[in-house]
């Protein structure tokens, strides 16, 4: 079946430049993660969302970082006034159950977006 | 602050022989364990998964966990030059419900 898709694969943004990432996760997954890797890193974790509610943002970085799932499928990680630190590739991951009582399940992640600001 | 700790490498391991791969963690209460595989430019990519203490064999992989001595490892057998790769350790738990990852060992395979 159809993995976890996102878009766009590549981003040049300038700086101050507001950016949209999208997310389109495995069909009935229920969670649904963001992670930021920058290179020679692992990935890390940004926010995560059970459905549509958004439990977990203890990752963002700043305020300029926003993410949202509004009906429980699609989601859109947002970058405000985008900074040089911010060039890094962007993952989501989805997962089929719920992170409960600290056991997440297998994440399956997509392909990612690139951004570099410049 | 929970933390995943690897070795760098590079692991250089002939073909065919055993490629063994480890990771330590720091926060006790970590329930859930995964290894990732990473090619150049690409993201990761679910090989195992571990949840209790002892060994999980899913064909050429066998993951091992230990919680007394918070540690986990990654066994490759017959390794083939495709298994060149950065393998990451993920850790769940500790506060955050996303993933912890160790920064990655880098495997090669020498044909």
């Amino acid at each position: 079946g159809a993995g976890v898709s996102q878009s766009p694969r590549y981003k040049v943004a300038k700086r101050g430049q507001d950016v949209a990432l999208r997310c389109d996760p495995i069909s009935g997954h229920v969670s649904l993660f963001w992670y930021q890797q920058a290179l020679g890193q692992g990935p890390e974790f940004l926010t995560y969302f059970q459905n549509e509610a958004q439990l977990d943002k203890s990752g963002l970085p700043s305020d300029r970082f926003f993410a949202e799932r509004p009906e429980g499928s699609v989601s859109t990680l947002k970058i405000q006034r985008t900074q040089q630190e911010d060039s890094a590739v962007y993952l989501c991951a989805s997962s089929l159950k719920a992170v409960f009582r600290d056991r997440a399940y297998e994440q399956y992640f997509g392909p990612g977006t690139r951004l570099t600001v410049t | 602050q929970k933390e995943v700790e690897q070795n760098s490498g590079p692991l250089s391991v002939p073909e065919g022989a055993i490629a063994s791969l480890n990771c330590t963690y720091s926060d006790r209460v970590s329930q859930s364990f995964f290894w990732y595989r990473q090619y150049s430019g690409k993201s990761p990519e679910l090989i195992m998964s571990i949840y209790s203490n002892g060994d999980k064999e899913d064909g050429r992989f066998t993951a091992q966990l230990n919680k007394a001595s918070q540690y986990v490892s990654l066994l490759i057998r017959d390794s083939q030059p495709s298994d060149s790769a950065t393998y990451l350790c993920a850790v769940s738990g500790g506060g955050a419900d996303g993933l912890t990852f160790g920064k990655g060992t880098h495997l090669i395979i020498q044909p």
